[in-house]
């Protein structure tokens, strides 16, 4: 298994632009979790999904973002109308299940220009 | 609302020197974790601590949990070159709350 895989790992769009980012998880964890992480801080939650269902978002997401996992697997996390607020780094974790070891991606940067 | 802070917020010492780091939080932690974040890189778990009073050692680092359950520290012996990164402790439960993280740097 290779860990957790993102895609792209840097991404550059103008203000107003939609993006979609890809998390791939480890192979048969059911928890798949998002984060965004901008410069000196630590990572912020997002949403977090239990196989396809979106259990938990938070406050941070707003209108504009929106993560699906359809099939249980891979997610995606698309922001509309990117503003230059949203520059930071996105971060994917899986882990098997609640409370067990959480392995994150090596991320996507964007930057909203 | 959890809050997680850690100090200090930027270190930097000299190779060979110890160190200590610190975490503390509003509420009592679900289970405390550590994790090292390198540049570029997402964030690796250390450790996980889940009993008040609990020490934990890997190597060169000492994790100890507070009786309380509401704090931590974070104690490097001779540091080395490698052991720069960020710092991060976190309370887990069904998602992982991060604090802000050390940035240690270790001058060779």
């Amino acid at each position: 298994d290779t860990g957790v895989s993102q895609d792209p790992r840097h991404k550059i769009t103008k203000r107003g632009q939609n993006v979609t980012f890809r998390c791939d998880p480890i192979s048969e964890h059911n928890r798949l979790y998002w984060y965004r992480q901008t410069l000196g801080q630590g990572p912020e939650f997002l949403t977090y999904f239990q196989n396809e269902a979106q259990l938990e978002k938070s406050r941070l997401l707003s209108d504009r973002f929106s993560a699906e996992r359809p099939k249980g697997s891979f997610s995606t996390l698309e922001i509309q109308r990117t503003e230059q607020g949203d520059s930071a780094m996105y971060l994917c974790a899986s882990s098997l299940e609640t409370n067990t070891e959480a392995f994150f991606g090596q991320g996507t940067r964007l930057t909203v220009v | 609302t959890q809050l997680l802070e850690q100090s200090p917020q930027f270190l930097s010492i000299q190779e060979g020197e110890n160190l200590t780091v610190y975490c503390n939080s509003s509420s009592v932690f679900s289970s405390l974790q550590w994790y090292r974040q390198e540049p570029g890189e997402g964030p690796v778990l250390l450790v996980t601590v889940v009993t008040g009073g609990e020490v934990k050692k890997l190597k060169r680092l000492t994790f100890q949990f507070g009786d309380a359950r509401k704090d931590s520290s974070l104690h490097i012996t001779a540091a080395q070159p490698g052991d720069t990164g960020l710092y991060l402790c976190a309370d887990r439960d069904d998602k992982i709350i991060f604090g802000k993280g050390t940035r240690l740097h270790i001058l060779p």
